[in-house]
């Protein structure tokens, strides 16, 4: 069973830069037909894709943070991390990441996802 | 961008009730759709993808349909542990957008 977990700072100052990490286990981050994404959701609000990445190195974001973001890979620790600078308070939120599962040329669902990790961005 | 608009946006039923979702996209979207179920303080877990197949391990009182514009999510006999918001999903766009929630509670 494949599982993932977030980790980093949960307080961030605002202009400075948040970084997280998701460290996958239960498998390898490199195998088969995987995206790996991250997701968040401020208090009370719905879901919104920041981004995702595949081991080969490619790397989608969304529009509207592209700017911002930066989503790497680490193989060798099976991780995967989130970068986002110049936040804000509205980059406060809880950050997941999950498994993007890919097959037959289609991005079917995020079908694991970690438990979530609060970032608040506050002097 | 394509958007997705569930309805409705709250619901109250009792257990035992069916209860339909529907998540209606702006465009075609063929059955590029996934629906979750989250519930409070954790993150969502996949209900179904494509549009209605069954996500391994869940419960087969849930079942999705749809295609194009028009998808539902039908829960047959709810259940305590079904109380919870339910989003679906749009995959296969950039971004690939969620819908705005619909939260099912008790009666």
């Amino acid at each position: 069973q494949v599982q993932l977990q977030e980790s980093g700072p949960g307080l961030v100052k605002p202009s400075q830069t948040l970084s997280l990490t998701c460290t996958v286990s239960g498998g390898s981050i490199s195998s088969g037909s995987y995206y790996w994404s991250w997701i968040r959701q401020p208090a009370g609000k719905g879901l919104e894709w920041i981004g995702r990445m595949y081991t080969s190195g490619t790397t989608n974001y969304n529009p509207s943070l592209k700017s911002r973001v930066t989503i790497s890979v680490d193989t060798s620790k099976n991780q995967f991390s989130l970068s986002l600078s110049s936040v804000t308070a509205a980059d406060t939120a809880v950050y997941y990441c999950a498994r993007d599962n890919y097959f037959n040329s289609r991005f079917l669902a995020f079908d694991f996802w970690g438990q979530g990790a609060l970032v608040t961005v506050s002097s | 961008d394509i958007q997705l608009t569930q309805s409705p946006s709250f619901l109250s039923a009792s257990v035992g009730d069916r209860v339909t979702i529907t998540c209606r996209a702006t465009h075609d979207i063929s059955n590029y759709l996934a629906w979750y179920q989250q519930k409070p303080g954790k993150a969502p877990k996949l209900l179904l993808y494509a549009a209605s197949t069954l996500q391994s391990g869940v419960p087969s009182r849930f079942s999705g349909s749809g295609s194009g514009t028009e998808f539902t999510l039908t829960i047959s006999s709810l259940q305590p542990e079904d109380f919870a918001t339910y989003y679906c999903q749009k995959l296969n766009t950039y971004p690939p957008p969620f819908g705005q929630g619909t939260k099912l509670e008790i009666k």
